[in-house]
């Protein structure tokens, strides 16, 4: 399968949102509800923030959020803070128990 | 708390196979997936595929079917990923990570990452 399609780049300045798509198909984004959104620091490894399209694990901060339409899902980051600087990869489930992954977003607070 | 131990950074030739090791703690070993994914430099993330800990089932992405083998040890709650005839685009970061439910993937622990470099 494909990767999803994620923008390469994306910008805020402090304090205000910032919204990254991440467009699939409907074999993949489109055809469930089981899209996930991970943070990751350069060097380090990836970090779940939502998953279920728009669930947060504890520990992650209510300024994440997540929706989706049709074949794209969306991460918006509210009220944008210097550690939120960091790249951005949106997976989700492909059917036959197969996983996709976005090429990822880099995040730059301004 | 949970975690995912990996081996360390391994250098390899052209042709050459690398087995990386992933060692769990913290949780039932046999109650979760192990997934395995990979990061070249500068790229982003692709899957591979997994493992179940409790039968040994294994899925590869296509990509990697006929070159990657994931195995693992239940005694010692580790699991690992052995990929073969390694090419220079094979260098890369190298991480497992465990998944509860294959069909809702959310990869909720991760291991550090074990580099694979490829080079004559």
């Amino acid at each position: 399968q494909s990767a999803l399609t994620q923008p390469p780049s994306a910008s805020g300045s402090p304090g205000q949102s910032v919204t990254m798509s991440c467009t699939g198909t409907s074999s993949d984004v489109g055809g469930y509800n089981y899209v996930s959104w991970y943070q990751q620091y350069p060097g380090r490894a990836p970090q779940l923030m939502i998953y279920e399209v728009s669930k947060r694990p504890s520990g992650v901060p209510d300024r994440f959020s997540g929706s989706k339409s049709g074949n794209t899902a969306s991460l918006t980051v509210s009220g944008l803070q210097a550690e939120d600087e960091a790249d951005y990869y949106c997976s989700s489930y492909a059917g036959s128990n197969d996983v996709v992954f976005g090429g990822g977003t880099k995040l730059t607070v301004l | 708390q949970v975690q995912l131990v990996q081996s360390g950074a391994e250098v390899k030739k052209p042709g050459d196979s690398v087995k990386v090791s992933c060692k769990t703690s913290g949780y039932t070993f046999t109650g979760y997936y192990v997934q395995w994914v990979r990061q070249a430099p500068g790229q982003g993330l692709e899957w591979m595929g997994w493992i179940n800990p409790n039968s040994g089932d294994t899925r590869y992405a296509q990509k990697f079917q006929g070159w990657v083998t994931m195995t693992r040890d239940t005694s010692i709650s580790t699991v690992y990923m052995e990929l073969s005839r390694l090419k220079s685009d094979d260098t890369a970061v190298y991480y497992c990570a465990r998944v509860y439910m294959l069909t809702n993937p959310r990869f909720d622990s991760w291991g550090q990452g074990t580099l694979v470099s490829v080079s004559p």
